[in-house]
């Protein structure tokens, strides 16, 4: 069984650009989570997707970032415009059940 | 509310030493608590989990946990460390309220071990 799947795993931009990074979610899972792990710092939620409908999205940290769950399979996260803090390491994790998630390798964001 | 303390950010051991991971937790609910295990350029793994069964939960790679809730507590152990553990470790506690269960990470603890 695949796992979940981030791409890119890497991406530098200049501060003021776009990124989208994108997850593909375990088949089958309705449940899809952002978080997101600034250096030294912990992991932090972002939001949660149950299908296409976004079920908390109360740690999305201002309105330069959009999620989206079209069709209820893969999620993209839109950085717009990027900002220096937004660096990190930006986790997805997809779920049947709340309580075992399984998480994607990261998209390391930096922002320069 | 909730929240997970991780009182180490980083253990060494030497290889075939004891693990000890301390994590301390708080929550309004009985709480759900897991270990996630992170090597270095892969995702997080998860090694085990305490969902209001037995307090003593056995992982995966040789990995357990006790559930103390007189003392707040879900230490992850290790009889024997190996060199393929050294890696970033987290205690995640979800407040297990029935529904929609938002987690809660520590900042996690970097476990060397030295040949």
């Amino acid at each position: 069984e695949a796992g979940v799947t981030q791409f890119p795993s890497h991406s530098v931009i200049e501060k003021g650009q776009t990124v989208t990074l994108r997850c593909d979610p375990i088949s089958g899972h309705d449940n899809l989570y952002w978080y997101r792990r600034v250096m030294g710092k912990e992991i932090k939620f972002l939001l949660h997707f149950v299908k296409e409908s976004k079920q908390d999205e109360s740690g999305m940290p201002n309105n330069r970032f959009l999620a989206e769950r079209t069709g209820g399979t893969y999620s993209t996260l839109k950085v717009q415009p990027a900002e220096l803090e937004d660096s990190g390491v930006y986790f997805c994790a997809s779920s049947l059940t709340p309580l075992e998630q399984y998480f994607g390798p990261g998209t390391r964001l930096t922002v320069t | 509310a909730q929240s997970v303390t991780q009182l180490d950010s980083h253990v060494s051991v030497s290889e075939g030493t004891p693990v000890l991971l301390r994590c301390n937790y708080s929550s309004s609910y009985s709480p759900s608590l897991f270990w996630y295990v992170q090597h270095p350029n892969k995702g997080l793994q998860l090694l085990l989990k305490y969902t209001s069964a037995a307090t003593l939960v056995k992982g995966i790679n040789g990995f357990e946990a006790e559930f103390k809730k007189s003392e707040t507590s879900f230490h992850l152990t290790k009889p024997s460390a190996h060199m393929s553990d050294a890696a970033e470790y987290f205690c995640v506690v979800s407040p297990n309220s029935g529904g929609y269960q938002k987690v809660t990470f520590g900042t996690g603890t970097k476990l060397q071990v030295i040949p």
